[in-house]
C-alpha cells in the first residue's frame, strides 16, 4: 500500500521568504504521480503542482516548485517569495491506479498536511 | 462556470436520518470521486467511479451508497446517519487514468454535521 508522510504539522515563514514543505512517500509502483494541494481556511482544495515518477525535471508552477528526489522518495514543495495569501493547509498526495472488471481509475492517498502561516 | 459543484454546502441533521449530497462536473471528465475529510483534516478516498461504473470502494460502510446517473454526476446517499459521519465530504473529478497527470479537481466540499 502507498503511504505519504508529512512530518511538519505546522510551519511559519516571513513574508517574501522561501519555505520548503516536506513530503516523503513509499510505494512499490514504478509509475506514480505526486501532487500538492492547498486548502485555505475557506475549505476548498486547490491543485498546485504535479510531478510524475518518470519526469526528469523538477516541476515548477509560478512560485511553486517541487524538489523531487526519487532515490530518497521525497517530493518537497518549495514556495518562493511567500505571500500572506499562502497561509493555508498544504497536502501532499500520491496517485495510485486500481482496476476491477468494470474498469480502471486513479485514487489519491493524502498525507496529514502541513499548516503554513505566513507572517509580516 | 463552476467546474465541480456540490450541494448542499452545509448539512445539519439528526442521528438516524437519511441524507444525500449531490455532485456535478462540467469538465467533461470520465472519472469522479468522493473523499471524506475528518475533524483532523485527514482526507481519505471513499469511492471512485469511471464512466458511471464503481471502480474503487475503500471499505466504506454499506450505509453509504454512491450513485452515478451519468458521467457528469455522482451523488452520495447516506442512510441511518451516525455521529461519526460528521465530516467534510469532497467530490472530485479527473479526465481519466490514462490521461497523463489525471489531476483531480475538487468541489467546494459539503460540511455534514450529525447531532
Amino acid at each position: 500500500a502507498q503511504k505519504i508522510t508529512q512530518t511538519q504539522p505546522g510551519m511559519f515563514v516571513q513574508e517574501k521568504e522561501a519555505v520548503t514543505l516536506d513530503c516523503t512517500y513509499d510505494t512499490s509502483d514504478q509509475s506514480y504521480g505526486l501532487f500538492w494541494y492547498k486548502q485555505p481556511s475557506s475549505g476548498e482544495m486547490i491543485f498546485l503542482i504535479y510531478q510524475g515518477s518518470y519526469d526528469e525535471q523538477n516541476a515548477t508552477e509560478g512560485r511553486y516548485s517541487l524538489n523531487f528526489q526519487k532515490a530518497r522518495k521525497s517530493a518537497n514543495l518549495v514556495i518562493s517569495a511567500s505571500q500572506l495569501g499562502d497561509s493555508a493547509m498544504y497536502f501532499c498526495a500520491m496517485r495510485e491506479v486500481r482496476s476491477r472488471n468494470t474498469g480502471t481509475a486513479s485514487k489519491l492517498t493524502f498525507g496529514t498536511g502541513t499548516r503554513l502561516q505566513v507572517t509580516l | 462556470d463552476t467546474a465541480v459543484s456540490q450541494t448542499p454546502k452545509y448539512l445539519v441533521t439528526q442521528m438516524g436520518n437519511d441524507k444525500s449530497i449531490k455532485c456535478e462536473q462540467n469538465l467533461g471528465h470520465d472519472t469522479m470521486y468522493w473523499y471524506k475529510q475528518d475533524s483532523k483534516k485527514f482526507l481519505k478516498i471513499m469511492f471512485s467511479y469511471n464512466n458511471k461504473e464503481l471502480i474503487i470502494n475503500e471499505t466504506v460502510p454499506n450505509r453509504f451508497s454512491p450513485k452515478s446517473p451519468d458521467k457528469a454526476h455522482l451523488n452520495l446517499h447516506i442512510n441511518s446517519l451516525e455521529l461519526g459521519d460528521s465530516a467534510v465530504y469532497f467530490c472530485a473529478s479527473s479526465l481519466r487514468w490514462t490521461s497523463g497527470t489525471d489531476t483531480q479537481y475538487f468541489g467546494p466540499g459539503t460540511r455534514l454535521t450529525v447531532l
